[in-house]
């Protein structure tokens, strides 16, 4: 069965600190990859996305970036976080449109 | 940009109670999918539908696919604390990449014991 891994689940950091999130994904191949921001009890905005190795695609313009060094491996990085970047990271899994498949997400607080 | 809106935003209703949350745009989309998503966890989905006019029935719960494919109900019966949680629909545009899957946002429901 597939399992996608999140971490850290929480995270506090003081602006101007880079920021590294790590997504890994079990049990599939070739998988589309997704990060996604949510804003308290509220809808999903897509971040990125990716289809491929070293392919990634961005949503919004931002201070955020991705990566996807490994089939089944997505990034997100910050160089220097800003207030801004505080929310909730959901990392997602899915083949072709099929629906998605969600991490548990990181609690990211920017002090 | 297509746009998908919920409503209500926020539902308290006590257990045994019937509600409807409702999903609405002005673009027709390819399918449709309701997702459930409990505090400190990633949405898990709960259906989706393709067709329109489609009903599916999960226990207490029945979703609908509008005739135009523009909208989306979800119709709990009968609610329990197990319920409880924020309920968000997103919307497809066609095969191919999830990209293009719009969420709403969001109807957060909490049912009272």
């Amino acid at each position: 069965s597939q399992t996608i891994h999140q971490w850290p689940a929480t995270l506090v950091q003081p602006v101007g600190s880079p920021l590294s999130l790590e997504c890994t994904v079990e049990g599939t191949s070739n998988p589309n990859l997704y990060w996604y921001r949510q804003a308290a009890g509220r809808g999903l905005q897509l971040l990125f996305y990716s289809v491929g190795i070293g392919q990634i695609s961005s949503e919004v313009p931002q201070n955020l970036s991705a990566s996807r060094p490994q089939d089944r491996q997505f990034i997100l990085s910050s160089k220097k976080l800003l207030l801004s970047d505080s929310g909730f990271y959901l990392c997602a899994w899915s083949v072709l449109w099929a629906p998605l498949h969600f991490g548990n997400g990181t609690r990211l607080t920017v002090t | 940009t297509q746009l998908l809106e919920q409503s209500p935003q926020f539902l308290s209703i006590q257990e045994g109670e019937n509600l409807t949350v409702y999903c609405n745009s002005s673009s027709v989309f390819s399918s449709l999918q309701w997702y459930r998503q409990e505090p400190g966890e990633g949405p898990v989905l709960l259906v989706t539908v393709v067709t329109g006019g489609e009903v599916k029935k999960l226990k207490r719960l029945t979703f609908q696919f509008g005739d135009a494919r523009k909208d989306s109900s979800l119709h709990i019966t009968a609610a329990q604390p197990g319920d409880t949680g924020l309920y968000l629909c997103a919307g497809g545009l066609g095969a191919g990449s999830a990209r293009q899957l719009t969420f709403g946002s969001g109807t957060q429901l909490t049912v009272l014991p």
